[in-house]
């Protein structure tokens, strides 16, 4: 497809068990960046590729999230031992090289994570 | 760490009204300002941009002017349409390198415009 492609579309889980959740970026975009956005919340930065390798991790909330990216393209977001506060929207969006001031991000729609 | 600070919402205006939503941000370096907007059931898209001082970026009659003595991007609009109703997120692009930058938002706006 043209653009970014999150799946699931929605997940429901219990707590405590993993989820993995998948992005599969637009072809060429060399950047790729997950956030999550809660209930009436903003966007809180979770974690950033550059090609395969994440210059920046400090917004993962906590060692049961993971991420990776193989390829310089899919992307997996690896959450263990869910907790009901891991219930949120986690979007991934992609973008074309950084550094060109052309940083424009392009979304996915998102996978709607539920926590019961 | 940088950050990005806007007005809290919900803004609710009647049609043809004015809009400013305000947002400052905090940097140590250069960083360009974005602001994304949300409309309801559908995706963040980019609205509009600027990449240094001085710079003005205007879309679909928004405008929004990079202020580096005050650090900020306030989004403005003459005359708000229904349609404009959505979330509106601005952000800003950390850059950590020559190749490679952190994109950071707001906690977004929801703006709402009355017949």
């Amino acid at each position: 497809g043209a653009g970014v492609s999150q799946s699931p579309s929605n997940k429901v889980t219990e707590k405590g068990k993993d989820v993995e959740l998948r992005c599969d970026p637009i072809s060429g975009h060399t950047a790729l960046y997950w956030y999550r956005q809660s209930l009436g919340q903003g966007l809180e930065f979770l974690i950033y590729f550059q090609g395969n390798s994440a210059p920046d991790k400090s917004g993962l909330p906590s060692d049961r999230f993971s991420a990776e990216r193989t390829g310089g393209s899919v992307s997996t977001l690896t959450i263990q031992r869910t907790q009901q506060e891991d219930s949120a929207v986690y979007l991934c969006a992609s973008s074309l090289p950084a550094g060109t001031h052309n940083e424009k991000l392009f979304f996915g729609s998102g996978t709607q994570l539920s926590v019961l | 760490g940088d950050s990005v600070t806007q007005m809290e919402g919900p803004v609710t205006l009647s049609e043809e009204a004015f809009l400013t939503i305000n947002c400052t941000y905090t940097a140590t370096g250069y960083p360009s300002l974005f602001w994304y907007v949300q409309y309801p059931g559908e995706g963040l898209q980019l609205l509009l941009k600027a990449t240094k001082a001085d710079d003005k970026g205007s879309n679909k009659g928004f405008e929004a002017t990079y202020r580096k003595e005050t650090t900020s991007f306030h989004l403005e609009k003459g005359s708000v349409q229904v349609s404009d109703s959505a979330v509106y997120f601005c952000a800003l692009s950390d850059q950590l390198g020559s190749s490679a930058s952190k994109i950071i938002f707001g906690s977004g706006t929801r703006l709402s415009i009355r017949p």
